[in-house]
């Protein structure tokens, strides 16, 4: 079975710009969650989504923005892209369970994005 | 303030010993701990979840043991191999919510030297 994929894998951006970002869950797993995880911060959550439908949201500005598709692949996208918005962007996807709090996480490999 | 803070921030050991890394906890209400190894540059793999009934937890050389009293776990790396080198995550999440209700720590770098 595939693990959860993540792409692109390396991203350079400029200040000011926008940018989208891919996540393809593990087949038949309907809750995708998205982090950001910095030197100085460590992990912090973004967003959940189960279903197409955004179930949670993380304390981050409205510039970080997220939807899923009715396939259960997810995107995150970030608008007027700041210095410190350069980061690893990971993706995890749950079982299709009820998403509660005790499923495991597959992560994936992340998005290394940094912004210039 | 719900937080999570790990010990020590790293961690040197030489191959075949054994360490043990900390996470104490202030975050209410309680639902379950995780632990998770975080290969560089790669995302974080569980080691272990734990409920608020279990006590200890053990997945091959990694033995986690989480006091609920005291709101402390730690997680118990037994004869150190050099793939053991990696960040290890401890997080909580929070009881009645689903994946979005977590707090992270920070982290525990360990470098298992030959």
């Amino acid at each position: 079975k595939a693990g959860v994929t993540q792409t692109p894998r390396y991203l350079i951006k400029t200040r000011g710009q926008q940018v989208t970002l891919s996540c393809s869950p593990i087949s038949g797993h309907r809750s995708v969650s998205w982090y950001q995880q910095t030197p100085g911060q460590g992990l912090q959550f973004l967003f959940e989504y189960f279903s197409e439908t955004q179930r949670n949201k993380g304390n981050f500005p409205g510039r970080f923005s997220g939807r899923q598709f009715s396939n259960s692949r997810s995107e995150m996208n970030v608008s007027t892209l700041e210095l410190g918005d350069s980061a690893l962007y990971l993706c995890a996807s749950s079982p299709p369970t009820s998403g509660l709090s005790t499923d495991t996480q597959y992560f994936g490999p992340g998005t290394r994005l940094t912004v210039l | 303030k719900n937080q999570v803070e790990q010990s020590p921030q790293s961690l040197i050991i030489l191959e075949g010993k054994n360490c043990t890394l900390q996470c104490n906890y202030t975050v209410s209400p309680f639902s379950n701990l995780r632990w998770y190894k975080q290969d560089t540059g790669r995302g974080p793999v569980s080691l272990t979840i734990m409920t608020f009934s279990e006590n200890t937890k053990s997945n091959g050389r990694y033995t986690a043991t989480l006091d609920a009293d005291t709101k402390q776990s730690s997680l118990h790396i037994t004869a150190s191999q050099l793939s053991d080198s990696a960040s290890y995550i401890c997080v909580v999440f929070l009881y009645g919510g689903s994946q979005g209700n977590l707090i992270f720590g920070k982290g525990t770098k360990l470098s298992v030297k030959p």
